[in-house]
């Protein structure tokens, strides 16, 4: 099955440590994208990847980084920088040229104690 | 900057269609018409999208004003498991576009 895998779905950390979420996808997509989801509101885009080895900031990047060294991962690292990183995180991929079609993974649901 | 304006809550009836309103009146000529639905806890599922034409899928149909000013997304024939936000995005189309997500509808399909 062709999909997007994002693990773990739920993750506990504690104040003060980096964190990183995975986003694996074998849609063979060109295009992946993180977005954070707080109670009762809509995604913001933190940061998103167009092609390998190159990512943009999205609208929320501070206290966040990526990396996309293959094109199938894109993971997320929630630094200590991050004031409020208790939230839902969603990672996407799209075909490039469709961006507006894009395919969601489960998300992970990450809380800072 | 929202484009779009949707009810934040609707019922309906299961079995029964469920229309799903959006305003979107200062949509440019290039920008489609998208529609995702978000079950809770999950992440959001795209639906169907249009122009200008009427569009319909097995999920969804979607009908545009010839203004273009406002849309409905019509699930025919609403379940349980329809019960989800409903969002509604104005975008241009090429790319890899950024999605803004607004609060959208919460639809909840009653027994």
């Amino acid at each position: 099955d062709g999909g997007i895998t994002q693990s773990p779905k739920y993750l506990f950390r504690k104040e003060g440590q980096n964190v990183t979420l995975s986003c694996e996808q074998n849609l063979n997509h060109d295009a992946m994208y993180w977005y954070r989801q707080d109670p009762g509101q809509g995604l913001r885009l933190i940061y998103y990847s167009q092609i390998v080895n190159d990512f943009q900031k999205g609208d929320i990047a501070e206290g966040y980084s990526v990396s996309r060294e293959k094109k199938e991962s894109f993971p997320l690292t929630v630094t200590s920088a991050q004031k409020n990183p208790t939230a839902f995180y969603l990672c996407a991929s799209s075909i490039w040229g469709l961006g507006n079609e894009q395919f969601f993974g489960p998300g992970t649901r990450l809380t800072v104690l | 900057d929202a484009k779009t304006t949707q009810p934040t809550s609707m019922d309906c009836a299961e079995g029964r269609a469920a229309n799903l309103p959006c305003n979107h009146s200062t949509i440019s000529g290039n920008e489609y018409v998208y529609w995702y639905r978000q079950i809770h806890s999950q992440g959001p599922q795209y639906i169907i999208h249009g122009l200008k034409n009427n569009e319909t899928n097995e999920m969804a149909s979607l009908i545009i004003t010839e203004d273009r000013k406002s849309s409905t997304l019509i699930l025919p024939h609403a379940t349980l498991r329809d019960t989800a936000v409903y969002y509604c995005i104005v975008n241009s189309r090429g790319g890899s576009e950024k999605l803004v997500f607004g609060k959208g509808t919460k639809l909840t399909v009653n027994p």
